[in-house]
């Protein structure tokens, strides 16, 4: 089975601050995603990676950046957070290639800036 | 634009009947959808996909349908159950490994 893991399922941080929420993947895939889930609009996505130092911008990344040093490992990082930044984070995998497209998802980490 | 759409916010059916969830697209370079269920506080799950070479793929309770002329998809299940409620997506890929979700429909399964 695989298995996406997310450091927090629930995280609390003030206005200003630097956050950094972390996903790790025992599958040996090579895509990663992180998504924002929000009431009403589904999930969006923020950043992706094809591979170890690699990133892409999906469709919401400002106020966001991302790390891939590991394949294992993709860190969504908020340089800055924001109320509007709350929200439920999602991180996913795939192996990638076609015909390979289902993503795999973490728990989720529910983050809520103050 | 919305490429992915779940017109139907909720859907609300009796256990043991057919539950049905619509899904329309409007990207024909799409070639790939799947299904997804997510309960509270929890990540989505992986539920059944189909590829659009065919028009049907059925795993267990779960149908999902594929019209592509009418950018048409649909996933049924029978019989519904209880545990079933929770939040559906529909997701589309158009051969690259990003997917693109509509924005869901909850659906309530009641005894």
């Amino acid at each position: 089975d695989v298995k996406v893991t997310q450091s927090s399922r629930y995280l609390v941080k003030r206005t200003g601050e630097k956050v950094f929420l972390e996903c790790v993947q025992d599958m040996d895939h090579e895509n990663m995603f992180w998504y924002r889930q929000d009431p009403g609009l589904g999930l969006r996505l923020i950043y992706f990676s094809y591979d170890v130092k690699m990133k892409e911008k999906g469709d919401i990344p400002e106020g966001y950046s991302v790390s891939r040093e590991k394949k294992e490992r993709f860190s969504l990082i908020l340089e800055s957070a924001s109320t509007n930044q709350t929200s439920m984070y999602l991180c996913a995998s795939s192996l990638g290639g076609a015909g390979e497209e289902t993503q795999y998802f973490g728990p989720g980490t529910r983050l809520l800036v103050l | 634009d919305q490429q992915v759409k779940q017109n139907s916010p909720s859907l609300s059916v009796q256990e043991g009947r057919i539950s049905i969830l619509n899904c329309d697209y409007t990207n024909s370079m799409f070639d790939y959808f799947l299904w997804y269920k997510k309960y509270p506080a929890e990540g989505p799950t992986f539920l059944i996909s189909i590829s659009s070479i065919k028009d049907k793929n059925e795993d267990g309770r779960f149908t999902v349908f594929l019209n592509k002329s009418a950018k048409h998809l649909s996933l049924h299940i029978v019989p519904s159950q209880p545990g079933d409620s929770a939040v559906y997506f529909c997701a589309a890929s158009g051969g690259y490994s990003t997917l693109t979700f509509g924005k869901g429909t909850m659906l309530l399964v009641s005894p």
